[in-house]
C-alpha cells in the first residue's frame, strides 16, 4: 500500500538535545511538507520541499532544519535552538503535476515529541 | 495576508442530528479549498476539496460542502451525524501555483452525544 510513514510515533528527549524525525513516502510525490500542530493553533508550516535537494522555510522555521537527499525522504531535525519543541509533528506530500484535481496533500500519522 | 477562519472551536451535536461547520477564507483570489478530518493522535484525512465548477462538493463519509464566493465561505455539512464522526475538522486553502502552500484554520472539535 502506498502512503506516508513517520517514525517514531512517540519521542522523548531531554532539553538541549537535537532530535530527528523521520518521514518516508512511497507515493512518488515530488513535494513534501512538515507541519507543527499545537492545541488550538491548527497546523503551521515549518519547511517544505518541491524537489530533491531543494527546500524552503515555512512560517515557523526557526530552530528546525531539514534535508531532501532522496525523493521519498524528508527528515526534520528539531535543534536545541527551538524554544518550545514539545508538539505533534505532521509530514505531508503531494504531486506537483499542475492538474487541479490532483492538488491535495496526503498526511502521515504524526510524531508526538515531548521534551523533558 | 491570506487566512482561514473557523469561528467555532467546539461543537456538540446529538447523534442523528444535522451538522454544519463554518469556514471563511481571506485570499486575493478564489483559492482551492479543502476539508480534512483528524482523529485524536492521528494524521489528517481529506474529506473533500473544491477547485472549480459546481459549488456543492460531495466528499467521503457522507459529507458535503458548499462554496459561496459572495460570503468567502466553504461550510461543511452532514445531514445526520454518527458517533464515529467525533473528531477535529480542519478547513484549508491554497493556490495551485507559486509556492503551493496550504493555510489551515485552527480547527473545530466535534463532540457527538447519544
Amino acid at each position: 500500500d502506498g502512503g506516508i510513514t513517520q517514525s517514531p510515533k512517540y519521542l522523548f528527549r531531554k532539553e538541549g538535545q537535537n532530535v530527528t524525525l523521520s518521514c518516508e513516502q512511497n507515493l512518488n510525490h515530488d513535494a513534501m511538507y512538515w507541519y507543527r500542530q499545537d492545541p488550538g493553533q491548527g497546523l503551521r508550516l515549518i519547511y517544505y520541499s518541491q524537489i530533491v535537494n531543494d527546500f524552503q522555510k515555512g512560517d515557523i522555521a526557526e530552530g528546525y532544519s531539514v534535508s531532501r537527499e532522496k525523493k521519498e525522504s524528508f527528515p526534520l531535525t528539531v535543534t536545541s535552538a527551538q524554544k518550545n519543541p514539545t508538539a505533534f509533528y505532521l509530514c505531508a506530500s503531494r504531486v506537483t503535476s499542475g492538474r487541479e484535481w490532483e492538488y491535495e496533500q496526503f498526511f502521515g500519522p504524526g510524531t508526538r515529541l515531548t521534551v523533558l | 495576508a491570506q487566512s482561514v477562519t473557523q469561528p467555532d472551536i467546539h461543537i456538540t451535536v446529538s447523534e442523528g442530528a444535522s451538522l454544519e461547520l463554518r469556514c471563511n477564507y481571506s485570499y486575493g483570489a478564489t483559492p482551492y479549498l479543502f476539508w480534512y478530518v483528524q482523529s485524536p493522535g492521528q494524521g489528517l484525512q481529506l474529506l473533500l476539496k473544491y477547485f472549480s465548477g459546481d459549488t456543492l462538493v460531495q466528499g467521503i463519509k457522507g459529507f458535503e460542502a458548499e462554496f459561496k464566493r459572495s460570503q468567502s465561505s466553504f461550510n461543511l455539512r452532514k445531514p445526520s451525524v454518527h458517533w464515529s464522526d467525533a473528531a477535529e475538522y480542519f478547513c484549508a486553502a491554497g493556490y495551485n501555483f507559486g509556492n503551493e502552500k496550504l493555510t489551515f484554520g485552527t480547527g473545530t472539535r466535534l463532540t457527538i452525544i447519544p
